[in-house]
């Protein structure tokens, strides 16, 4: 089946560890995008990629990491910068034409020791 | 960033009631999107509009985009208790390519007492 699958499902992280969160997509999707998901709130964009080799800062990039070297994998380093990591991410994913809707994954749930 | 409005915030009806759901934006749109979010799993698209105006039907959920371009509803009528969950509406503003991220919404939690 098509899809997006984000591993693990659930992380645990020690403080001071750096973790990285897999997304991969068989839709073969140009675009990617990493959100966070706090208990209440919206989904806030974390960091997204337009194409292979590139990718942009979204409104809370500070503490994460990204890379894009191909087009079905964008994964996501939760970084000892972050300090505040606990949340839910998920990874999104859509097709380069104009107004073509997200779609996502079904999200990683990141906690602290 | 950019935000939009959602409201309500939080919702509780009884089983078989029609719900009704909306969102502002202080700028215009090109897209509009309602999505549902069921506990710990990603959101799941319902229904996409593209142009001013546009009323569009997924069985018992019916959506329009707002003819001034800022705002959305979202109406589910006669709920079940399946329909509990988060729903969220997103958008791209004009004259964002396809490729630009969403704007989301805080969501709006649906509860259905049977």
């Amino acid at each position: 089946d098509g899809g997006i699958t984000q591993s693990p499902k659930y992380l645990f992280r020690k403080e001071g560890q750096n973790v990285t969160l897999s997304c991969e997509q068989n839709l073969n999707h140009d675009a990617m995008y990493w959100y966070r998901q706090d208990p209440g709130q919206g989904l806030r964009l974390i960091y997204y990629s337009q194409i292979v080799n590139d990718f942009q800062k979204g409104d809370i990039a500070e503490g994460y990491s990204v890379s894009r070297e191909k087009k079905e994998s964008f994964p996501l380093t939760v970084t000892s910068a972050q300090k505040n990591p606990t949340a839910f991410y998920l990874c999104a994913s859509s097709i380069g034409n104009r107004d073509q809707p997200q779609h996502f994954g079904d999200g990683t749930r990141l906690s602290i020791l | 960033g950019q935000q939009l409005n959602q409201s309500p915030q939080s919702m509780f009806i009884q089983e078989g009631e029609d719900v009704s759901m909306n969102c502002t934006s202080s700028s215009i749109f090109n897209t509009w999107l309602w999505y549902k979010q069921d506990p710990g799993e990603g959101p799941v698209l319902l229904i996409a509009l593209y142009k001013a105006g546009e009323l569009t039907s997924n069985g018992r959920l019916t959506a329009q985009f707002g003819i001034t371009r800022k705002d959305s509803f979202l109406n589910i009528s006669a709920s079940i208790p399946s329909d509990v969950g988060i729903y969220f509406c997103a958008g791209r503003a004009s004259p964002n390519s396809g490729n630009t991220p969403l704007v989301f919404g805080k969501g709006t939690r649906l509860s259905v007492i049977a």
